[in-house]
């Protein structure tokens, strides 16, 4: 398995512009999840899908973030329009539907957003 | 997240010295993930403790959850410049297939 690919790895945009970042899971796995890391505030959850399902997005920052998840193999999160303060780091995880979680999440190797 | 909290911030050791991370929480924790991350790069699964008291090893890196299941702790021994990175403590604390993470501990080993 190619694991959690996400694209773009980087990409820099100019503020008030729209951004979407992609990401394909592990196949297989029904749960989704979009992370945020940046020196400030850490990995901070913004939001997670079940069975194609948002489950929890009280971690979306504002009204500005958007994601979807249209089948099991795709989910996107868009910034519309984007901010300098959204520039950091997102990741994007996947993992099976288990309680404990065994084997953890399975981590992308992230997009790095820079606003200017 | 400050519900978990991990000492230190940061870390620089000699190599083939040993250290330890840890991680804590004021909950009741009903899973508690290591990971380890290089820099620019995607978080790594090292392992996960889930029983009061358990203890696992990884090569030179073991992990242990205390009784309580409110604080865990990471022990290298014998560092080696590989073992650099951001180490991250993530834990189930609603037993509902969420993970929240501590704000890492950075360790950098000299050579």
């Amino acid at each position: 398995d190619a694991g959690v690919i996400q694209s773009p790895r980087h990409e820099v945009t100019e503020m008030g512009q729209e951004v979407t970042l992609r990401c394909k899971p592990i196949s297989g796995h029904n749960s989704l999840f979009w992370y945020r890391q940046t020196m400030m505030r850490g990995l901070e959850l913004l939001i997670y899908f079940n069975n194609n399902v948002p489950i929890d997005d009280s971690g979306m920052p504002e009204d500005r973030f958007s994601a979807k998840m249209p089948n099991a193999s795709f989910s996107t999160l868009k910034i519309q329009p984007s901010e300098p303060r959204d520039s950091a780091v997102y990741f994007c995880a996947s993992s099976w539907d288990r309680l404990p979680l065994m084997n953890g999440y399975t981590f992308g190797s992230g997009t790095r957003l820079t606003v200017v | 997240s400050q519900e978990l909290e991990q000492s230190p911030q940061s870390l620089i050791v000699q190599e083939g010295k040993n250290l330890t991370i840890n991680c804590t929480s004021s909950k009741t924790l009903y899973g508690l993930y290591w990971y380890k991350q290089k820099y620019g790069e995607g978080l790594i699964f090292l392992m996960m403790l889930q029983k009061g008291g358990e203890e696992k090893s990884h090569e030179k890196i073991t992990a242990k959850l205390d009784e309580k299941k409110q604080q865990s702790s990471l022990h290298i021994t014998a560092s080696q410049p590989s073992h650099a990175g951001i180490y991250l403590c993530g834990a189930d604390m609603e037993y509902g297939n969420k993970l929240v993470f501590g704000a890492g501990t950075i360790l950098r080993v000299k050579s």
